[in-house]
C-alpha cells in the first residue's frame, strides 16, 4: 500500500508570512499532484510534477518534486487570506494503474 | 459538460434506507473515480472506472456499496441499508485517460445518515 504523509496537519499564520508544507512517502511515484480544497467544494488541481528534482512556480506558490520522486514540498511566499484551505498532495504510479493515493492534507489558515 | 457534476449536492437519509449518488464526468474523459471524505480528513479511494469497466473496486468498504458506469459517461454509486458511519462527502472525479494523475473533481454529495 502506498502512503503519503503530509505535514504539518494544521498551520495558522499571519498574512504576509512564508510557509512550507511537506508530502512524504517511502514509495516512488510517476507523478505527484497538489490540490487545494475549500469548504463545500471538491479539490482543485494546482500542479502536476513528473520529473525528479522538478520545480514549478504558480504565482506565489513553488512546488518541488524530490530527486527520488518520493516526496514533494509546497512553498507559499507572502501568504494571503485567499490562500486559506486544505492542501492535498496525491501520487500516481503505474504500479497502481494510475490511481492516485491522497495524503490527509494540510489545513492552512491565513489571518488578515 | 464543462466540469464534473454531482447530484444531489446534499442528501439526508434514514438509517437502513438505500441511496443513489450520481456523477456526470467531463465529456470524453475515460477514467472516473469515486472517493469518500470524512469531516476534516483526506480522501479515501472507493472505486475506479476505465470506460464502463471497474478494474479496481478494492476501496469499496462493504458489499452494501456498489457502482456502475454506462455509456462511458454517467456513474452511479449506490449504498444499500445505509449506516451512520456512511455519513461523509462522496466525491467523484474524472481524468482524460487515467494514465497519469491530475483529476477534475465535482463538488461532492454530502450524505448524512440519521
Amino acid at each position: 500500500t502506498q502512503l503519503l504523509e503530509q505535514s504539518p496537519q494544521f498551520l495558522s499564520i499571519q498574512e504576509g508570512e512564508n510557509l512550507t508544507v511537506y508530502c512524504n512517502s517511502s514509495s516512488v511515484f510517476s507523478s505527484l499532484q497538489w490540490y487545494r480544497q475549500e469548504p463545500g467544494e471538491g479539490p482543485v488541481l494546482l500542479v502536476t510534477v513528473v520529473t525528479g528534482g522538478e520545480v514549478k512556480k504558480l504565482k506565489r506558490l513553488t512546488f518541488q518534486f524530490g530527486d527520488a520522486r518520493k516526496d514533494s514540498s509546497l512553498h507559499i511566499t507572502a501568504a494571503q487570506p485567499g490562500d486559506t484551505g486544505l492542501y492535498l498532495c496525491a501520487g500516481a504510479s503505474e504500479a497502481n494503474a494510475g490511481k492516485s493515493t491522497f495524503g490527509d492534507g494540510t489545513t492552512l489558515t491565513v489571518k488578515p | 459538460g464543462a466540469g464534473v457534476s454531482q447530484s444531489p449536492s446534499n442528501k439526508v437519509t434514514e438509517k437502513g434506507k438505500d441511496v443513489e449518488l450520481r456523477c456526470d464526468p467531463i465529456s470524453g474523459h475515460t477514467a472516473l473515480y469515486w472517493y469518500r471524505q470524512r469531516l476534516g480528513q483526506g480522501l479515501e479511494f472507493l472505486i475506479y472506472f476505465q470506460g464502463n469497466s471497474a478494474p479496481d473496486k478494492s476501496g469499496l468498504p462493504s458489499d452494501r456499496f456498489s457502482a456502475e458506469r454506462t455509456g462511458e459517461s454517467v456513474s452511479t454509486l449506490t449504498i444499500q441499508r445505509t449506516q451512520q458511519e456512511d455519513s461523509a462527502v462522496y466525491l467523484c472525479a474524472s481524468s482524460l485517460d487515467g494514465r497519469t494523475g491530475g483529476y477534475t473533481f465535482g463538488s461532492g454529495t454530502r450524505l448524512t445518515v440519521v
